[in-house]
C-alpha cells in the first residue's frame, strides 16, 4: 500500500532558524496537504499542493511539490516561539487508491 | 459553524469495558473520517464514510471495533471489550469533498479528539 515517509522525526532550532522537514511518497500522488498539530492540539489544514513542481508561499512558510508528485517539502524562515508544534504531510494516491496517508510528522520545538 | 464534535474529550476505563466515541461532522460534508494517533504509529485512518456509508474499514483493527453513521449528523466508534493497548487519542474528521472537484481542495477538518485511556 502507499506509504507516506517524513523526517525529521524531530527537530529543535533556535529562535530566528530556519526549518525544513520533508516528505517522500512510495507511489505518485495526485496532490498532498499539509497540516499542523500544536501541542495537545488537532490536526489543522494548511494547505494542498497539486501540480508538479509546484510551490506556494504562506508568510514565512513555503511549500514545495516535487516534479516527479512523489515528494514534498515545507521550509519555515526565521521560525517564531508559535511555530511550536507538529507538522504532517498528507498524501493522495492516484487511481484507485484515493485514500489520504498522513506521515509521521515533524515534531518542531523552537527555543526562544 | 461550530466544527467537528466529539465526546468524550477523555475517557477511563477499564480493559473488557466497552468504550463508545461520537461524533458531530460539519454540517454539509460528505465524508467522515475515523483517525487514531499514537506515539508509535501516528495517525491511522481506522475507517471512512461517503452519505452515511462506510466505504473503506480496512484500517480497523480487529472484530472489536465498530463504527456507525445512523445518519449524517451522527457517528459513532464503539470498542468492545476494550483493551490497553487501545489507549490512544480517536479523530473524528469531515469533509466536503473528498475527490477533488472544482478546485475544492478536500481538506479534512478534525474535532479536537478524544484521548482514552485504557487501564
Amino acid at each position: 500500500g502507499q506509504q507516506v515517509m517524513q523526517i525529521p522525526q524531530y527537530q529543535h532550532v533556535q529562535e530566528g532558524e530556519d526549518f525544513t522537514t520533508y516528505c517522500n511518497s512510495s507511489t505518485t500522488l495526485s496532490n498532498i496537504q499539509w497540516y499542523k498539530q500544536r501541542p495537545g492540539g488537532h490536526p489543522v489544514f494548511l494547505i494542498q499542493l497539486v501540480k508538479s513542481g509546484e510551490v506556494k508561499k504562506q508568510k514565512r512558510l513555503t511549500f514545495q511539490f516535487g516534479e516527479a508528485k512523489k515528494n514534498s517539502s515545507l521550509h519555515i524562515t526565521a521560525t517564531q516561539t508559535t511555530d511550536v508544534g507538529t507538522y504532517f504531510c498528507a498524501g493522495r494516491g492516484s487511481g484507485s487508491a484515493r485514500q489520504l496517508t498522513f506521515g509521521s510528522g515533524t515534531q518542531l520545538t523552537v527555543l526562544p | 459553524d461550530a466544527g467537528v464534535i466529539q465526546s468524550p474529550r477523555h475517557e477511563v476505563t477499564e480493559m473488557g469495558q466497552e468504550v463508545t466515541l461520537r461524533c458531530k461532522p460539519i454540517s454539509g460534508h460528505d465524508y467522515l473520517f475515523w483517525y487514531r494517533q499514537t506515539m508509535m504509529r501516528g495517525l491511522e485512518l481506522l475507517i471512512y464514510f461517503n452519505n452515511n456509508v462506510p466505504i473503506d474499514d480496512s484500517g480497523m483493527p480487529e472484530d472489536r471495533f465498530s463504527a456507525k453513521m445512523p445518519n449524517a449528523s451522527f457517528s459513532t466508534l464503539k470498542i468492545q471489550p476494550s483493551e490497553p493497548r487501545d489507549s490512544a487519542v480517536y479523530f473524528c474528521a469531515s469533509s466536503p469533498h473528498w475527490v477533488l472537484r472544482g478546485g475544492n481542495t478536500g481538506e479534512l477538518f478534525f474535532g479536537e479528539g478524544s484521548r482514552l485511556t485504557v487501564l
